[in-house]
């Protein structure tokens, strides 16, 4: 299958800062979306991406999609507590039959 | 009805056992996907299942038996399983396979197999 990287692996962060991460791929992907996953619990879709350059906001995250197509960057503002939680990054396979998954961020949110 | 609900939640098995797991959506959905998930790792898919069809088999072992018996059900049966084959199962659905709005995950089956 197709590898997507992201970084940070993990982060440790005070409450109120801003977050970054990205996914890199080493192959193109024509959509790309984030998700958070809260410990037990499934994936929950955050942000979808659909072209090249694109930035795009919920809230406090905002996403963009790479000029290459081969990444993606995720950036929260002001994070809060219940920011805590894995977050992965996604890429639809060109021959759109499924999404890889990022290896994923986790994040702590120190209060 | 926007929830993909999964029955078990949690799920301990003996590796003679068979046992099966549950999942329903009804938003008319007509893709649904079985993913297993190690801990601290991204999901890993399973199978696909499209118009009912099975679409996708990502070389699952044969102790895992995939079932869907109309558009909003999915079943997971379970086999002599082994203890590596202890995760966290997702189900997941989308309106169609391959469409680019994402998928939709159910909260998952914790599985122990002892």
């Amino acid at each position: 299958g197709q590898q997507l990287n992201q970084s940070p692996q993990s982060m440790f962060i005070q409450e109120g800062e801003d977050v970054s991460m990205n996914c890199t791929s080493s192959s193109i992907f024509n959509t790309w979306l984030w998700y958070k996953q809260d410990p037990g619990e499934g994936p929950v879709l955050l942000i979808a991406l659909y072209k090249a350059g694109e930035l795009t906001s919920n809230g406090r995250l905002t996403a963009q999609f790479g000029i290459t197509r081969k990444d993606s960057f995720l950036n929260i503002s002001a994070s809060i507590p219940s920011d805590v939680g894995i977050y992965f990054c996604a890429g639809l396979s060109n021959t759109g039959n499924q999404f890889y998954f990022g290896t994923g961020t986790s994040l702590t949110v120190i209060p | 009805d926007t929830e993909v609900t999964q029955t078990p939640k949690h799920l301990v098995m003996g590796m003679t056992n068979k046992k099966s797991l549950k999942c329903e959506q009804h938003m008319g959905h007509r893709a649904m996907y079985w993913y297993k998930q190690k801990a601290k790792k991204p999901p890993e898919l399973m199978f696909v299942y499209s118009y009912e069809k099975l679409s996708i088999n990502e070389s699952v072992p044969s102790r895992f038996s995939p079932e869907c018996p109309n558009s909003s059900l999915l079943n997971l049966h379970l086999h002599a399983l082994q203890p590596e084959d202890s995760a966290l199962y997702l189900c997941a659905s989308s309106l169609f396979q391959g469409i680019s709005d994402g998928y939709t995950f159910g909260s998952g089956t914790r599985l122990t197999v002892v």
